[in-house]
């Protein structure tokens, strides 16, 4: 069945460092791949999205970058500062109707001061 | 102008009683999402409705588990005869799954503990 793997599971960064997180994923039918940040005590919520028809995207201080032949995708935080500290989920579907989201198993990251 | 409603947010059970967790999607989304977090864990598929499609049930765990989305809007997951493994957060997430909005909408959980 679908697999979505990610490494680190615990990541500890020192302020203002860069964090990468990395996931593969088993499904080649795979064409969405959202990352999810989770605070303690709240539900997951998106914080960038990457589709199949694009290699990279840029939202500030993170990217993603996606590797379809290899299927690989992953997560890059810049100057990594205090609020970043949270669970970091990557995550891949089809993007069609009858399609759910499988996750990795998380990433804590830590930054220290 | 709510998001995703759980509720209960918390349920302390006793081992073999039969429970019920409650999801209140964003209105108008057509997609459901159920998944569990244990402790300290990865968010594991339960299940998932998608308007009027059969839903996919692939990730339920045991024959104990089940859920149900009415109307295409609410939904009930069960857990019958309750066993201390099955202690998590289960977390409910909706989405407008049409074209390239694809992004799922995740409630605050419903922490169940099993004693």
């Amino acid at each position: 069945g679908e697999n979505v793997e990610q490494h680190p599971s615990t990541l500890s960064v020192q302020e203002g460092d860069s964090a990468v997180i990395k996931c593969t994923y088993s499904d080649s039918a795979s064409n969405y791949f959202p990352w999810y940040k989770q605070e303690l005590g709240k539900g997951p919520q998106l914080i960038i999205d990457i589709r199949s028809n694009v290699g990279e995207k840029k939202d500030q201080r993170i990217a993603v970058t996606l590797n379809k032949t290899a299927k690989h995708f992953s997560l890059h935080i810049t100057e990594t500062q205090p609020e970043d500290s949270a669970v970091y989920f990557c995550a891949a579907s089809r993007r069609s109707s009858a399609s759910k989201i499988i996750f990795g198993s998380g990433t804590r990251l830590s930054i220290r001061p | 102008g709510a998001g995703v409603s759980q509720s209960p947010s918390n349920k302390v059970t006793e081992k073999g009683k039969d429970v019920e967790l409650r999801c209140d999607p964003i209105s108008g989304h057509t997609a459901l999402y159920w998944y569990r977090q244990s402790l300290g864990q990865g968010l594991e598929f339960l299940i998932y409705f998608q308007g009027n499609s059969a839903p996919d049930k692939s990730g339920l765990p045991s024959d104990r588990f089940s859920a149900e989305r009415t109307g295409g809007s609410v939904s009930t997951l069960t857990i019958q005869r309750t066993q201390q493994e099955d202690s998590a957060v289960y977390l409910c997430a909706s989405s407008f799954r049409t074209g390239m909005n694809t992004e799922a909408f995740f409630g605050q959980g419903t922490r169940l503990t099993v004693v």
